[in-house]
């Protein structure tokens, strides 16, 4: 079963809009990592976070971890239409595991 | 330097026929990935390797699938007797080491089965 969901599903938001996208998952963990994808392809590494970390910035990215809640959030700020991709989190950590786990992701449309 | 890299980029095969899927990866991760994401869909866990090792393979979904690591550096996911479900992106993934680093993706190989 997936431990990291990502909600919503789908976004789409015009150009300068905030885009906010959240992760959910279920067991204990280690870090957890967020990554995009363009077109179906490899995946590029956004963010890692870790488990002590309630916060992290970079750039235009803001993630943030509720461990109580067991949730995350990413929120790209002032977006552009190059931001349009999908968006995965990914944790690890769980049982024990060192398999990161991906969720479904949340396909992002930013329109120009 | 080099990121991962996988070959072939596109695959199409016929029903039937086996498949070999290369992942090199960055130079000198010791752990090394293989997710399976079909279309619209999430990345799908198959294997993963520490050094030449698969500690886990519960994620394979038949025994027509297998993988192998040789030197803690190529890997070869092989299909055999490919079926039209095998049709998906296979993406390779290496990290420093299991779990604890952020991971470098390839750009995947796609597969498409007749």
């Amino acid at each position: 079963s997936q431990q990291g969901e990502e909600d919503p599903q789908a976004l789409s938001i015009q150009e300068g809009e905030n885009a906010t996208m959240n992760c959910s998952y279920k067991t204990s963990i280690n870090n957890l990592q967020w990554y995009r994808q363009n077109s179906g392809r490899g995946l590029v590494h956004l963010i890692l976070i870790r488990s002590n970390e309630r916060e992290k910035h970079s750039g235009r990215l803001r993630v943030t971890l509720d461990t109580s809640k067991k949730s995350s959030s990413l929120l790209i700020t002032a977006s552009r239409a190059a931001d349009t991709a999908s968006y995965f989190c990914a944790t690890d950590g769980q049982g024990g595991s060192y398999i990161p786990t991906f969720g479904r992701g949340t396909s992002l449309i930013v329109h120009p | 330097g080099a990121g991962v890299s996988q070959s072939p980029s596109n695959k199409v095969t016929e029903k039937g026929k086996d498949v070999e899927l290369r992942c090199d990866p960055i130079s000198g991760h010791t752990a090394l990935y293989w997710y399976r994401q079909r279309l619209g869909q999430g990345l799908e866990f198959l294997i993963y390797f520490q050094g030449n090792s698969a500690p886990d393979k519960s994620g394979l979904p038949s025994d027509r699938f297998s993988a192998e690591r040789t030197g803690e550096s190529v890997s070869t996911l092989t299909i055999q007797r490919t079926q039209q479900e095998d049709s998906a992106v296979y993406l390779c993934a290496s990290s420093q080491d299991a779990g604890r680093a952020r991971q470098g993706f390839g750009p995947g190989t796609r597969l498409l089965v007749l």
